[in-house]
């Protein structure tokens, strides 16, 4: 059962671009949504996440939108830049009781930005 | 920094054999996992232990089982492996405190199974 669904599965784009990943989950117990980001051969880190008490967050050129009512957010990141090629997994959390951090994943976009 | 490492980072094995995949993290977490990442599949729990001894079940179990006998270390272990375990590898720990709850992975662990 996937709870939380990720698209699109890759995405190119130009430098200086928009890059927009998106993500819909169904478990309304979730309150902590990072976003994950992989470089080949890495195993992927944390790139930036958000509780749903606010609609953005940004860092630098990384964006999060949170839409609650819709249970849907998204990572936008501006300026796209070669470097930034990597895949990307949004992820949910519920943080109450015994979740021990358990966070579940969306399937992944890979990014491809040209210089 | 966290560091999480994992035995290999490329892996042989062949059908009906036993394999032991271990990971070790060096910050005192009391979280560790282990996912495996497959293509438009993202990446999906096998198991998680919370304590020396303590073992969950995450989403995709079967076939595999685990070991954590030391904080530190966290062993996936493939009872008898079979092609479809053919796949990326992950560990990961975490120390959930506060408002974080951040996992750092190791580089994972390709295994092939032929």
């Amino acid at each position: 059962q996937q709870q939380v669904k990720q698209s699109p599965q890759s995405l190119i784009v130009q430098k200086g671009g928009i890059s927009i990943i998106n993500c819909a989950y169904e478990n309304t117990a979730f309150d902590y949504f990072p976003w994950y980001q992989q470089f080949p051969g890495k195993g992927p880190a944390l790139l930036i996440a958000i509780r749903p008490d606010v609609s953005e967050k940004k860092e630098g050129r990384f964006t999060i939108s949170f839409n609650k009512s819709a249970k849907q957010f998204s990572l936008h990141i501006m300026d796209s830049q070669p470097g930034d090629s990597a895949t990307y997994f949004c992820a949910a959390l519920n943080a109450g009781g015994t979740s021990y951090g358990k966070l579940t994943f969306g399937q992944g976009t890979i990014l491809t930005v040209h210089p | 920094d966290v560091k999480v490492t994992q035995s290999s980072r490329y892996l042989v094995k062949r059908t009906g054999e036993k394999v032991f995949l271990e990971c070790v993290q060096d910050m005192d977490h009391e979280n560790m996992f282990w996912y495996r990442q497959d293509p438009g599949l993202g990446l999906r729990l096998i198991y998680f232990s919370y304590d020396v001894k303590m073992k969950e079940k995450g989403d995709i179990p079967e076939g595999y089982s685990v070991s954590r006998e030391k904080k530190e270390r966290f062993s996936l272990i493939l009872e008898s492996a079979s092609t479809n375990q053919t796949s990326m590898y992950l560990c990961a720990s975490s120390l959930v405190r506060g408002l974080s709850y951040e996992q750092y992975f190791g580089p994972g662990t390709r295994l092939t199974v032929t």
